[in-house]
């Protein structure tokens, strides 16, 4: 199974800053990863798929980028809203497929 | 719209079965792929399996020995059964859909699962 480590656990950045999670892979997921967002209380939603696809209606502050078994997620101009918990998850080889362990963004 | 509702008990005894229920509606079952995760309270997400637009299924290995998953396309409603419940059991249960064979496109609501006796 392809591990997936997300760094760093929780973050605390204040409104108007750029924010950097990160994921690693145990091994090439060759672009095969999307990231979500988790509201707390709510379901994920999808905001980036094939590692740097906005998806439908996503604000265009939020990137994706990366290649082979390093991605990355940035938010720029952090906006109130976006404090959430980010994960990534891999669809490269499945089953099964496999997720980030997460990452808590927090308002400073 | 696509929408998808997670329905079944609260509170399940330990060494007992769960049965949840998906039901969906605004796309076909036998069009996209239907998938459980889980989400144990204050923790990350866990792919448990689905069931895909032929009828066929996929599990997470730690989870096989214990899960089934099923559909009634005349209902729109996927099926969860997994049995020998514990307390790490406990967790919120999602349906999701997949629209591709890549990303989990569409959620529901989830539903909370308690393992206690």
């Amino acid at each position: 199974d392809i591990q997936m480590t997300q760094s760093p656990a929780s973050l605390s950045a204040s409104l108007g800053e750029t924010v950097t999670i990160e994921c690693r892979a145990s091994e090439d997921i060759y672009n095969g990863l999307a990231w979500y967002q988790q509201k707390p209380g709510k379901s994920p939603q999808l905001l980036i798929y094939n590692a740097n696809s906005l998806h439908t209606g996503v604000p265009s502050r939020f990137s994706g980028s990366g290649s082979g078994t390093q991605y990355s997620l940035k938010i720029n101009s952090l906006q109130s809203e976006d404090v959430a918990s980010y994960f990534c998850q891999q669809y490269y080889d499945y089953p099964p497929y496999t997720f980030g362990a997460g990452t808590k963004l927090e308002l400073k | 719209q696509v929408q998808l509702k997670e329905s079944g008990p609260g509170l399940v005894q330990p060494s007992q079965t769960l049965s949840l229920t998906c039901t969906v509606s605004g796309f076909s079952l036998t069009s996209n792929s239907v998938h459980w995760v889980r989400q144990p309270p204050g923790k990350g997400l866990e792919w448990m399996g689905g069931i895909w637009g032929d009828g066929s299924t996929d599990y997470n290995s730690a989870l096989k020995s214990r899960l089934s998953i099923s559909r009634d396309t005349s209902k729109s409603q996927v099926f969860l059964k997994m049995n020998s419940l514990q307390t790490d059991d406990t967790a919120i249960y999602f349906c999701t859909m997949m629209v591709l064979i890549t990303t989990f496109d569409y959620w529901g609501q989830g539903v909370m699962v308690t393992v206690s006796s």
